[in-house]
């Protein structure tokens, strides 16, 4: 089973800022089956990202998704109030399909 | 707009049983693989498992914590796919969210969630 580690665990920025966030897979993710999704309080998750880069519709361009392998980064440039939320990583594709722990983005 | 809607959910006793219910509209819902996600009070996602496509043959997987305990089935002609869950345990108190899959096949990426449905299991 591939294991997802995400970091970090809380990031603390403020608006207009820049956010890397970072997650780690035990094996490589073969065809990139990665996914990143962002949850906010009493919400289901909301796709952002797929096939490590792809953004999904209506996801603007100031966030994006990179990396391959073992090593994937989801980045949000300037940010905004609506972004502060839980954001998780993905592996899909292949049994079982399995979720990094998460990182809070939160404002500072 | 694709809507999927879960019901189900509620207070249950360790060891019983319960079947939740995914009602899906907007889109056809016989061409889409169905997962089940849950989310335990104050952690993380967790795939449960999922049902493929009649065209798949309508073949199930699992987690391996609910293998032997869950069961997913989907009927079609009303759009809904189910899981019902027996021998519950405490662990199994989360929030269980549906979601449409982009492949008929099996676990592509998630782009239509369910709002979810809270199962309690206590005594």
């Amino acid at each position: 089973e591939i294991v997802l580690t995400q970091s970090p665990g809380t990031l603390s920025l403020s608006p207009g800022e820049r956010a890397t966030l970072s997650c780690r897979a035990s094996q490589t993710v073969t065809n990139n089956y990665l996914a990143w999704y962002q949850q906010k309080p009493g919400q289901a998750p909301r796709l952002l990202i797929y096939g490590a880069s792809s953004r999904a519709t209506g996801i603007p361009d100031r966030i994006s998704g990179s990396g391959s392998g073992t090593d994937f980064t989801l980045t949000i440039s300037r940010l905004e109030p609506g972004d502060f939320a839980v954001y998780y990583c993905q592996r899909y594709g292949y049994i079982p399909i399995t979720f990094g722990q998460g990182t809070r983005l939160e404002i500072k | 707009e694709v809507q999927l809607v879960e019901s189900g959910g509620g207070l249950v006793r360790p060891g019983r049983s319960v079947r939740l219910s995914c009602t899906a509209s907007g889109f056809t819902f016989s061409d889409y693989t169905i997962s089940w996600f849950r989310q335990a009070p104050g952690k993380g996602l967790e795939w449960v498992g999922f049902i493929r496509s009649e065209t798949f043959g309508g073949t199930v997987e699992y987690a391996a914590s609910v293998k032997d305990r869950f069961n997913i089935s989907r009927d079609d002609s009303k759009s809904i796919a189910y899981l019902q869950m027996s021998s519950l345990k405490t662990e199994d108190t989360a929030v269980y969210h549906c979601s449409r899959s982009s492949k008929a096949g099996g676990s592509g990426w998630y782009t239509s969630w369910g709002q979810g449905t809270l199962v309690t299991v206590s005594s």
